[in-house]
């Protein structure tokens, strides 16, 4: 069964950019989570998507948004870049969303110049 | 965001020595992850405690879940260099909040 992919894996952005990530979750996975990785921050939820509506949300402002679609897969955008949005960002799948184990993909490493 | 305690931050150890580690929080969770994270990629689980009390083994490593639900540990025995990378705990309180929180993580080198 082929893990969580995520696309791209690498990007570079500058200041005032938007961007999108994408998140296919592992085969019958119906829940989507993203969170952020920084060096100073560690892991942080960002928000959560089931069948296809925002279930639960971290405390990001409203630049950071993210949808799923009916097969399941995400987007993540982030609008108006900053330099602090640099990040690891990771999405986990799961069976459902409650007490499932989350399975992660490999992250998009975003740079924002 | 709320996080967990993790300990040690970092590990220094010869190849072949046991590895302990763990995660306190003030609050109670309803599952304990362990995942380990090599550079560049993303977490991968290690092992999954859903029960308090729970003492759970994958080959070498071995966790518990703590009786208050409030913490959890890891042990590694006979360390081997692939060991080498950061651990995670991570707690679910389960119910509304199913997301995860992390701990800051444990960089473990191994020296052979």
């Amino acid at each position: 069964k082929a893990g969580v992919t995520q696309t791209p894996r690498y990007l570079i952005k500058t200041r005032g950019q938007q961007v999108t990530l994408s998140c296919s979750p592992i085969s019958g996975h119906r829940s989507v989570s993203w969170y952020q990785q920084t060096p100073g921050q560690g892991l942080q939820f960002l928000f959560e998507y089931f069948s296809e509506t925002q279930r639960n949300k971290g405390n990001f402002p409203g630049r950071f948004s993210g949808r799923q679609f009916s097969n399941s897969r995400s987007e993540m955008n982030v609008s108006t870049l900053e330099l602090g949005d640099s990040a690891l960002y990771l999405c986990a799948s799961s069976l459902t969303r409650r007490g499932e184990t989350q399975y992660f993909g490999p992250g998009t490493r975003l740079l924002v110049l | 965001g709320q996080q967990l305690n993790q300990s040690p931050q970092s590990m220094f150890i010869q190849e072949g020595e046991d590895v302990s580690m763990n995660c306190t929080s003030s609050s109670i969770f309803n599952t304990w992850l362990w995942y380990k994270q090599d550079p560049g990629e993303g977490p991968v689980l290690l092992i999954a405690l859903y029960k308090a009390g729970e003492l759970t083994s994958n080959g070498r490593l071995t966790a518990q879940f703590g009786i208050t639900r409030k913490d959890s540990f890891l042990n590694i025995s006979a360390s081997i260099p692939s060991d080498v990378g950061i651990y995670f705990c991570a707690g679910q309180q389960g119910g509304s909040q199913g997301n995860l929180i992390f701990g800051k993580g444990t960089k473990l080198s191994v020296k052979p």
